[in-house]
């Protein structure tokens, strides 16, 4: 499959362990963020999003938590397992209210590497 | 439902020739977006379309262009290929095209390789 990013960071977990996965964004306006998970040989898929006026959302297995005091964006992975071994994208849209086209902003992404 | 297609999957081509690479977005989804992935910048945003037309791009040069159809279908082409352009080039749809809370779906990709 592609090689998505030849020198991410990684984070390695145990199968079973939670996992935090980090995101400093870049534009104080940015009103709305993704997270994405791109396994390898794939396109990005949507994990969980939320918006600027929330400081965390929960999803299935998922926590997303926005620090907008220090533009901070974190991914919590529960009880992680080894199909959760991918690169993590979060990305900002800036879209603002104008109702019409939307431009996302993405990070450089974190490998999940799950050990056994 | 079928999720977003793109062709073709691998291209290989030669510095100064064009491309065109297609995307089939999900049955009722009018937002296509480009996208180009490297591994030394990352993902970056190309364009986007919605209802035929561009609504938003990127900070790509001209040589970049892209187009939609009436069934939503999208197409980008690449002009005068420089060995910079290789890279893996993802096409994304959604319902609509707007900055509240939506699903963008991503293809496969293709990848260039421009030797």
């Amino acid at each position: 499959g592609e090689s998505v990013g030849l020198h991410l960071p990684t984070l390695s977990v145990q199968e079973g362990d939670n996992s935090i996965i980090n995101c400093a964004y870049s534009n104080s306006a940015s009103d709305y963020f993704i997270w994405y998970k791109q396994e390898s040989g794939k396109g990005p898929q949507f994990i969980i999003d939320i918006r600027s006026n929330m400081d965390k959302r929960q999803g299935q297995r998922v926590t997303v938590l926005l620090n907008k005091t220090v533009k901070h964006l974190s991914l919590q992975i529960a009880a992680t397992q080894p199909g959760d071994s991918a690169v993590y994208f979060c990305a900002e849209n800036m879209g603002g209210n104008t109702g019409t086209a939307s431009k996302l902003t993405f990070g450089t992404g974190t490998r999940l590497q799950v050990t056994l | 439902k079928a999720g977003v297609t793109q062709t073709p999957r691998y291209l290989i081509k030669t510095r100064g020739q064009q491309v065109t690479l297609s995307c089939s977005p999900i049955s009722g989804h009018r937002s296509v977006s480009w996208y180009q992935q490297t591994p030394g910048q990352g993902l970056q945003f190309l364009f986007e379309y919605f209802s035929e037309t561009q609504r938003n791009k990127g900070n790509f040069p001209g040589r970049f262009s892209g187009r939609q159809f009436s069934n939503s279908r999208s197409e980008m082409n690449v002009s005068t290929l420089e060995l910079g352009d290789s890279a893996l080039y993802l096409c994304a749809s959604s319902l609509r095209s707007g900055p509240v809370r939506y699903e963008q779906y991503f293809g496969p990709g293709t990848r260039l390789t421009v030797t």
